[in-house]
């Protein structure tokens, strides 16, 4: 069954540093997300991204953050200069061809800023 | 602000016994709904999704939805001790792009 595959999955870095997480989204999906879930919070919904551009991003996207497809299969997310209050579960997801519809998640990569 | 609630819980049940998960949200004019099981740290499994008001039963779940109330609940027939985990409710609220809005969730807890 295909599915999404996240790597690292953990990821530990100091703080002010860049960090790039990787995402190799369903073959034949469309959409693809990033949320993340600081311990014990909600899951958040970070940035949403179809035909190589942001289509919606959410407050805490800020200028720190970025999204890439630098391929036909990967998707990332990089944080130029990282803070304390970025350690979380990030989470990438994909969905089909029609975008609404369902998500499909990978299993995370666990972000430690020290 | 558009707000998905649910109940943190823990709801604890008997194994073998139904369990039910309730979740309402803020905008009526929301169309995608959907239940993800999470275990301690895992990443969120997509269990069921439904769209219509009514009725959508796979398995051992069955979603329920009541658009005039809000309201979107998850039932798990014949519950096993594996059931044990956090159930998130998300909600694509109209306007919304694709995006999904998640509830806090609720502990689930089967006893044997």
């Amino acid at each position: 069954e295909p599915e999404v595959t996240q790597t690292p999955s953990h990821q530990v870095t100091q703080m002010g540093q860049e960090v790039i997480l990787r995402c190799v989204p369903i073959s034949n999906h469309l959409y693809f997300y990033w949320y993340r879930q600081i311990l014990g919070q909600k899951v958040e919904f970070l940035v949403s991204f179809y035909n190589n551009e942001i289509s919606e991003k959410s407050e805490i996207f800020d200028d720190q953050f970025s999204v890439e497809r630098p391929d036909g299969s990967n998707f990332t997310l990089k944080i130029r200069s990282t803070k304390l209050e970025d350690s979380a579960m990030y989470f990438c997801a994909s969905s089909g061809p029609t975008g609404s519809g369902e998500q499909f998640f990978g299993p995370g990569t666990r972000l430690t800023v020290l | 602000q558009k707000e998905v609630e649910q109940n943190s819980g823990p709801l604890s049940v008997p194994e073998g016994a139904i369990a039910s998960l309730n979740c309402t949200y803020s905008d009526r004019g929301s169309q995608s709904f959907f239940w993800y099981r999470q275990y301690s740290g895992k990443s969120p499994e997509l269990i069921m999704s439904i769209y219509s008001n009514g009725d959508k039963e796979d398995g051992r779940f069955t979603a329920q939805l009541n658009k005039a109330s809000q309201y979107v609940s998850l039932l798990i027939r014949d519950s096993q001790p594996s059931d044990s985990a956090t159930y998130l409710c998300a909600v694509e609220f109209t306007g919304g792009g694709n995006k999904l809005t998640f509830g806090t969730g609720t502990q689930l807890k089967v006893e044997l």
